[in-house]
């Protein structure tokens, strides 16, 4: 597709569940990066990948949380025994160039996670 | 470490008023300096970007200008529309580090 694409648009899950967050990133687009948006708050960095590897994950919160892109192209945000704390619109965002570009990031509309 | 502070919103005005939503930075080094919009029922866009000290980005009649004395990189636009109504995040980009980071955003609602 033209923009960045991220399923599900909404997760509803019970807590202690695992849940998996998929992002298709612009084609070409070799940086990807991972947020989190809280009501009413900015995106909050969680990781992101140039090509396969991640080049800074200093963003996760735990090792609850875990991210994979294993061909460079589309990734998958991984938490595993969610907590209501999860609850959250997760951000996948793309951008072309080397160590991210110049810093323009194309996002997606994002998943909104709710963990009961 | 790197960090970003704009001022709380929301803010109210008429159209056709003048606009300044106020940033400033924290961050060693060089960093590049953003702001992104994000629009009623849209995703994240970028509005304008800055690269280096004294640089002025501009887009849409918004402008902002990259004052490395104050730390600042403050929105303005002479005339606001209904139109530009919507949530305006400054973020920054470190210069050793490629990510960015995101201020808590400021709402801003244009009456006509």
């Amino acid at each position: 597709g033209a923009g960045v694409s991220q399923t599900p648009s909404n997760k509803v899950t019970e807590k202690g569940k695992y849940v998996e967050l998929r992002c298709d990133p612009i084609s070409g687009h070799t940086a990807l990066y991972w947020y989190r948006q809280s009501l009413g708050q900015g995106p909050e960095f969680l990781i992101y990948f140039q090509g396969t590897g991640a080049a800074d994950d200093s963003g996760l919160p735990n090792d609850r949380f875990f991210a994979v892109r294993p061909e460079g192209s589309v990734s998958t945000l991984k938490i595993q025994r969610t907590e209501r704390g999860d609850s959250a619109v997760y951000l996948c965002a793309s951008s072309s160039g080397l160590a991210g570009g110049v810093g323009e990031l194309f996002f997606g509309e994002g998943s909104r996670l709710t963990v009961l | 470490g790197n960090s970003v502070t704009q001022m709380e919103g929301p803010v109210t005005l008429s159209e056709e008023a003048f606009l300044t939503i106020n940033c400033t930075y924290t961050a060693t080094g060089y960093p590049s300096l953003f702001w992104y919009v994000q629009y009623p029922g849209e995703g994240l866009q970028l509005l304008l970007k800055a690269t280096k000290a004294d640089d002025k980005g501009s887009n849409k009649g918004f402008e902002a200008t990259y004052r490395k004395e104050t730390t600042s990189f403050h929105l303005e636009k002479g005339s606001v529309q209904v139109s530009d109504s919507a949530v305006y995040f400054c973020a920054l980009r470190g210069s050793s580090a490629s990510k960015i980071i995101f201020g808590s955003g400021t709402r801003l609602s244009i009456r006509p």
